[in-house]
C-alpha cells in the first residue's frame, strides 16, 4: 500500500515562506504531486514532479527526492488567499493522497 | 482541462436509504475515479470507474455498497446504498486527462448527510 506524512498544520504571516513536507512510502512510484483545497471546494492541482529536483510555477515550487522517498511544496510570498489544506500525492495505477496540511495565512 | 459537473451538491438522507450521484464531464476521459473524503479528512480513493466494464474498488470498498455506472466517456454514477450515519461525506468524482501521473480534475463534490 502507500503511506504519506505531512504536517497537519502551519500558521504564517502574510509575505511569509511556508515548506510543507512529505514523506511517502509506496510500491511502483510514477510521481509526486500537491493539491490545493479550499474550505468547501474542490482540490486543485498545483505541481507534479515525476524527476528528482525543483519545479516552479509562479510563488510556488515543489521539490522531489526520488532516493529519499521525500519531497516538498514551498509557498513564497504568502498571501490570505494562501490560506487551505494542501496535500502531497503519490501516484502509481492511481493517486493516493496524504491526510493533508491545513496552512493559516495571518495578516 | 477538464469541467466536472456533479448532483446534488448536497443532500440529507434517511437511514437505510440510497443514493445516486451522477458526475457529468465535459469531454471525453479514459480514467474516472470517485473519492469520498469526510469533513477535515484526507481525499481515499473508492473505485475506478471503467467504461465498458466493471468498476475497479479499492480495498474496504464493495461494489454491493457502493455500485458505479460509467454507460460511456463523458458520464458516471455512484450509489451509495443503504446508507447509514458512516456514509456521511463529501464524494468526490475526479478525472485524469494525461494518465494517473498528470493533474486530477475534481468535481464540486457531494455532500452527503445520514439521519
Amino acid at each position: 500500500g502507500q503511506s504519506l506524512e505531512q504536517p497537519s498544520e502551519v500558521t504564517a504571516v502574510e509575505g511569509a515562506i511556508v515548506q510543507i513536507n512529505c514523506t511517502y512510502q509506496t510500491s511502483g512510484f510514477y510521481g509526486l504531486s500537491w493539491y490545493q483545497q479550499h474550505d468547501g471546494g474542490a482540490p486543485t492541482f498545483l505541481s507534479y514532479n515525476a524527476l528528482d529536483g525543483l519545479e516552479e510555477t509562479g510563488r510556488f515550487s515543489s521539490f522531489l527526492s526520488r532516493s529519499d522517498s521525500y519531497g516538498y511544496l514551498l509557498l513564497q510570498e504568502l498571501q490570505m488567499k494562501d490560506s487551505a489544506s494542501y496535500f502531497c500525492a503519490v501516484s502509481n495505477y492511481k493517486l493516493s493522497f496524504g491526510a493533508g496540511t491545513t496552512v493559516t495565512v495571518r495578516a | 482541462s477538464a469541467v466536472i459537473s456533479q448532483k446534488p451538491s448536497r443532500d440529507i438522507c434517511q437511514r437505510g436509504t440510497s443514493l445516486t450521484i451522477q458526475c457529468q464531464v465535459d469531454s471525453q476521459v479514459t480514467m474516472m475515479f470517485w473519492y469520498r473524503q469526510q469533513p477535515g479528512q484526507s481525499l481515499t480513493l473508492i473505485a475506478t470507474a471503467n467504461q465498458g466494464s466493471e468498476a475497479t474498488y479499492e480495498s474496504g470498498f464493495v461494489i454491493d455498497k457502493f455500485p458505479i455506472s460509467r454507460p460511456n466517456l463523458t458520464f458516471s454514477t455512484l450509489t451509495v446504498s443503504n446508507m447509514s450515519p458512516e456514509d456521511s461525506s463529501i464524494y468526490l468524482c475526479s478525472v485524469a486527462l494525461a494518465g494517473v501521473g498528470g493533474e486530477l480534475f475534481f468535481g464540486e463534490g457531494s455532500r452527503l448527510t445520514v439521519l
